[in-house]
């Protein structure tokens, strides 16, 4: 069953702390996986793609990682700024081509 | 470059009705899917669309129809609507090869009273 299971559901810290949010998949058979950002009642953005080929990819304060031995991707923010409250989720693209997602991590940052 | 569009953003239907969503790929994308999202059930895949053909289908019952123009706009239609189909519908515009990343538009919310 192809399964993408993220820790934690929801997070809150301080501004300016980094974090890092988990995502573990089943699949071993996977093309890419994305992590998107999500603002209620909005639309997904994407915010990196990593290739199955690919370690990371960076975007500013963004970096995340692939470890397909092990099923496991991160997504780490630094110096984190209340404008990164939103729903994190993460997808992978399998051989069926549909994006196969988690439940996302909720994050909020406090001023 | 424009990105993915939906329309109408938002509907209210009655139990019984139908109702047709649009969405309008990124330019020279070819593919394009359609995700239901619901606070209960997260995301759910709903179909693919490459080409004007029906490349992949999700686990949603034969209400949940959809079809690709030429120009690559697709539609989606649920027939019949009950209350469970109330959710957010997304959908994604990819050049449509399997490692392409997705890119979504921002969601039509449908309301079934």
């Amino acid at each position: 069953k192809q399964e993408v299971t993220q820790i934690p559901a929801a997070l809150s810290v301080p501004e300016g702390e980094n974090l890092v949010l988990n995502c573990s998949f089943t699949d071993s058979a996977i093309y890419n996986l994305q992590w998107f950002r999500q603002d209620p009642g909005k639309g997904l953005t994407s915010l990196l793609l990593i290739q199955s080929s690919q370690r990371e990819q960076t975007s500013g304060r963004l970096n995340a990682s692939l470890d397909k031995s092990s099923g496991r991707s991160t997504l780490y923010i630094a110096a984190s700024q209340p404008g990164d409250s939103a729903t994190y989720l993460c997808a992978y693209s399998g051989n069926t081509g549909k994006l196969i997602f988690g439940q996302g991590t909720t994050l909020q940052v406090k001023p | 470059k424009a990105g993915v569009t939906q329309t109408p953003r938002y509907l209210i239907k009655t139990r019984g009705q139908q109702v047709t969503l649009s969405c309008s790929p990124i330019s020279g994308h070819r593919s394009v899917s359609w995700y239901q999202q619901t606070p209960g059930q997260g995301l759910q895949f709903l179909f693919e669309y490459f080409s004007e053909t029906q490349r992949n289908k999700g686990n949603f019952p034969g209400r949940f129809s959809g079809r690709q123009f030429s120009n690559s706009r697709s539609e989606m239609n649920v027939s019949t609507l009950e209350l469970g189909d109330s959710a957010l519908y997304l959908c994604a515009s990819s050049l449509g090869q399997l490692y392409n990343e997705q890119f979504f538009g921002p969601g039509t919310r449908l309301t079934v009273l």
